[in-house]
């Protein structure tokens, strides 16, 4: 079992490039989350979703766009990137609300 | 909203010693469940052990164990005989039952681990 992929691992982007971080899950889960990771602040919640075609936003959802056009699959996407979304991004997956996540390995995005 | 405090920055243990990470929580929730979270220099976040809040009994998974107190909202863990292995940055999070099962973490614990 793959689990959940994240891609890219690393990427390194200019300001105002745009850009999608693809995360899939092969699980049949119907909860998906992205979460960013800054130095000293733990995890905050970008956008979810808890089923497909359906998204929400999170706690720091300004600057970013999501998609769930396929169960499996959950995009993030960057319209135009500014030094401030760099950070680790983390994808993550439950079947329901009362299980722990499921997490991809992460993606390291700098925006120069 | 919903807070996990985890007061201790950075921890140390001594291999094959215990050691013990806090977390506190603020809610106002009855229903709800609490987490930890591994996630070592491979940045791969991995759970450890989770906690309903309905249950009484502490949660156990081997070597790590949680200390669970509702009144207090405190819900620490505690890693026994520990290991080179067990060296990583901890993370507490917590959970409504009702809430699209959205968890907030805590800012997380490094723990090192001394052979």
């Amino acid at each position: 079992n793959a689990g959940v992929t994240q891609t890219p691992k690393f990427r390194v982007l200019k300001t105002g490039q745009s850009m999608t971080l693809l995360c899939a899950q092969d699980m049949n889960h119907e909860y998906m989350y992205w979460y960013r990771q800054d130095p000293g602040m733990g995890l905050r919640l970008i956008h979810y979703s808890v089923g497909e075609g359906t998204t929400a936003k999170g706690e720091v959802p300004d600057g970013y766009n999501v998609s769930r056009l396929k169960k499996q699959n959950f995009l993030l996407g960057l319209e135009s990137a500014a030094p401030s979304q760099t950070s680790v991004y983390f994808c993550a997956s439950t079947p329901q609300g009362y299980y722990g996540y499921t997490f991809g390995s992460g993606t390291r995005l700098t925006v120069v | 909203a919903q807070t996990v405090t985890q007061s201790q920055p950075e921890m140390s243990v001594q291999e094959a010693e215990t050691v013990t990470l806090s977390c506190t929580y603020d809610t106002s929730e009855s229903d709800y469940y609490l987490f930890w979270y591994k996630q070592p220099p491979s940045r791969q976040m991995i759970l450890v052990i989770r906690q309903e809040a309905y249950k009484q009994q502490n949660a156990t998974e081997n070597r790590f164990s949680v200390n669970f107190q509702k009144a207090a909202k405190s819900f620490s863990l505690k890693i026994s005989d520990s290991q080179l292995g067990d060296a990583a940055m901890y993370f507490c999070a917590y959970r409504v039952n009702t809430n699209a099962g959205k968890s907030t973490f805590g800012d997380g614990t490094t723990l090192t681990v001394k052979p």
